[in-house]
């Protein structure tokens, strides 16, 4: 069965440095999404993607943070410098349309700001 | 703004009916999803109901959809131990790109 598959699994990484969380969505999949979760905390939507640009984006998505679909396959979030505060579980997912009952979630990346 | 709450917790015994339940405020949301969360794994998406249906069954599932209250429930029956994991609410509100409204989960526990 597809799936969306999201590595790693877990990232530490040191305040103010960079990460990228990485995605492969399901690969007829035309939208693509980021979400992520804090602790103890709801599923909040970051960023919607389509035909190479965003669609919609939050209001947590601010400069921070940037997406991109560098080679057809991946799907990226880059953070571009860390806080503490950005620490959670990040979802990819992908769906064929966007009514979102096609959303397939990937496992998810586990980021620890230290 | 948009928003969906539910119950945090859940215990029943194995073989029992789990009823999770959900609230939400946006009225004009076209679709409301349930999905379930295993541990260490992603969210998969259990079923949904189209907002001018009241109620869905899916095998032991069922979805009560309650429009004037806004509120949605999810029947489990004869809820079995592999049904343990945390149960997300959630809502695709009108206009949306496909981006999902969630609630904070119900974690759901069966005991033997």
């Amino acid at each position: 069965e597809p799936e969306v598959t999201q590595t790693p699994s877990h990232q530490v990484t040191q305040m103010g440095q960079e990460v990228i969380l990485r995605c492969v969505p399901i690969s007829n999949h035309l939208y693509f999404y980021w979400y992520r979760q804090i602790l103890g905390q709801k599923v909040e939507f970051l960023v919607s993607f389509y035909n190479n640009e965003i669609s919609e984006k939050s209001e947590i998505f601010d400069d921070q943070f940037s997406v991109e679909r560098p080679d057809g396959s991946n799907f990226t979030l880059k953070i571009r410098s860390t806080k503490l505060e950005d620490s959670a579980m990040y979802f990819c997912a992908s769906s064929e349309g966007t009514k979102g009952t096609e959303a397939f979630f990937g496992q998810g990346t586990r980021l620890t700001v230290v | 703004g948009e928003d969906v709450e539910q119950s945090l917790f859940l215990s029943v015994r194995e073989g029992d009916s789990s009823v999770i339940n959900c609230t939400y405020t946006d009225s004009s949301s076209t679709y409301l999803y349930w999905y379930k969360q295993e541990p260490g794994a992603g969210l998969q998406l259990l079923t949904y109901i189209f907002s001018n249906m009241d109620m869905k069954q899916d095998q032991r599932l069922t979805v009560l959809l309650n429009k004037k209250d806004k509120h949605l429930s999810l029947r489990i029956a004869d809820t079995q131990t592999g049904d343990s994991a945390i149960y997300f609410c959630a809502e695709s509100p009108v206009g949306s790109q496909g981006n999902l409204i969630f609630g904070k989960g119900t974690k759901l526990s069966v005991k033997p």
